[in-house]
């Protein structure tokens, strides 16, 4: 078993849609996650992190933890053709693990107009 | 963040030869990089932390022999792919951490082994 698990998708949406990624964990020691959006060929660029159970919010973009359960989310409201790209779920255990990232399979989503 | 850059973005070489990427943090000074390869839709894996000033700490699987890091200052380090085999042709991407929490990547190199 893979210790973060992603759906790689393909994803689908039309424009304006609200896409909601998805990430689980298995290592309780994760305290730390990150989602990243890459587009082809490019390096991962940095969306959104957090380190602690609920809701943190930017733009467009929701990422949601659930600790308990051992769950991460990414929701884009009103998304747009821009959006279409792989994006990667990474979560850290920090410690002696220092800046070590576990990475999501990454799911691959497109926004058609 | 930090801004990091990569050089090449692509390169082409032989089997046998060896070839070196460069990773270089433009506006921070960075104490410890990491180093991942990408296969063709896949996620990364991490290969090594880079560590400014000493040797560099390799994942499981991944021969240092083989794969060679010098972290000489605080804004490059370099990989070295010795004696390349074409499976060792990926997509091989550096990463800045900034603060623990915050991973910051370069555009990556692709490697194409012939």
């Amino acid at each position: 078993q893979k210790e973060v698990e992603q759906d790689p998708g393909p994803l689908s949406v039309p424009e304006g849609a609200i896409v909601s990624l998805n990430c689980t964990y298995s290592n309780s020691a994760f305290q730390y996650f990150m989602w990243y959006r890459q587009y082809s060929r490019k390096g991962p660029e940095l969306l959104m992190y957090t380190y602690s159970s609920g809701n943190k919010e930017d733009g467009r973009f929701t990422a949601q933890v659930d600790k308990s359960s051992k769950y991460i989310s990414l929701f884009i409201r009103d998304s747009q053709p821009s959006d279409s790209a792989t994006y990667l779920c990474a979560t850290g255990a920090g410690g002696t693990s220092y800046g070590k990232l576990t990475f999501g399979q990454g799911t691959i989503l497109t926004v058609h107009p | 963040g930090a801004v990091v850059s990569q050089h090449p973005s692509r390169v082409i070489c032989k089997s046998g030869t060896s070839v070196k990427i460069e990773c270089r943090s433009l506006d921070f000074q960075a104490t410890t990089m990491f180093w991942y390869r990408q296969f063709p839709k896949q996620s990364l894996m991490l290969m090594a932390t880079s560590n400014e000033g000493s040797k560099a700490t390799y994942e499981q699987g991944v021969e240092k022999d083989k794969f060679l890091i010098n972290h000489a200052s605080l804004t490059l380090s370099t990989l070295t792919v010795t004696s390349a085999h074409p499976e060792d042709s990926s997509f091989y991407i550096c990463s800045v951490s900034v603060r623990e929490r915050e991973q910051y990547f370069g555009p990556g190199t692709r490697l194409t082994v012939t």
